[in-house]
């Protein structure tokens, strides 16, 4: 069955510090792939997407993801997080040819001073 | 400024009762959206439209009812017959005509059914 996958659910990580969060999925094809943010309480924002091309993309906020194929990965990036980043993140998935997004179960982050 | 918006931001209601959850963008985009989210599952696909008049079952469609009269609107009618409808529900939309598969979406409207 097709799917994305976060094995993180929570993660805390100090303010300064680098952050990683995983994100796998199981499609045939290389899908289109999202990271989005949600702040408590509130709708999603969109960090990045990556469609083709150069694996390593730039998004909002001082974020990046690489896409690995071999690894059926797309892993979020930051190098130094801010307090402001404490959030929960999903990673979407639409597979090629499809505009319908599947979403992992999230995972929250925590910002410690 | 472009974008979605959904009313009201918290809606109580008895069990029983229908309620209907409105969505609104002004983005032109052709495409609109319902997720269901409730803690540690993601979103859920509830129902989507890809034009005016027409709409699809997403994968938690029983229960719930839309329709797409305008391109700008997507309202969605949770039934009594959702069993467990207290959730946290987002609306989105995305212009797939043009390539751009990502989806915008609106604050969200959390529904509390006692």
């Amino acid at each position: 069955a097709q799917s994305v996958t976060q094995p993180d659910i929570h993660i805390t990580v100090s303010e300064g510090a680098s952050l990683e969060l995983r994100c796998n999925y199981s499609y045939g094809a290389t899908p289109y792939l999202f990271w989005y943010v949600q702040s408590p309480g509130q709708g999603l924002q969109l960090l990045l997407k990556y469609f083709s091309g150069d694996t390593l993309v730039q998004g909002i906020k001082g974020f990046e993801a690489e896409f690995k194929r071999s690894q059926s990965s797309f892993n979020l990036r930051k190098p130094s997080v801010h307090w402001s980043d404490a959030a929960e993140y999903f990673c979407a998935v639409a597979p090629g040819g499809d505009y319908k997004l599947s979403f992992g179960a999230g995972t929250t982050v925590t910002v410690r001073a | 400024d472009g974008g979605i918006t959904q009313s009201p931001k918290y809606l109580f209601r008895k069990e029983g009762q229908n309620v209907t959850l409105s969505c609104e963008q002004n983005l032109n985009h052709d495409a609109m959206y319902w997720y269901r989210q409730d803690p540690g599952q993601g979103l859920r696909l509830i129902y989507y439209s890809q034009i005016v008049n027409d709409f699809q079952k997403g994968d938690i469609a029983e229960g719930y009812s839309v329709s797409r009269e305008k391109k700008e609107s997507f309202p969605l009618t949770v039934t009594s017959a959702q069993k467990n409808p207290t959730a946290f529900y987002l609306c989105a939309s995305s212009d797939p005509g043009q390539g751009r598969v990502e989806q915008y979406f609106g604050p969200g409207t959390r529904l509390t059914v006692t």
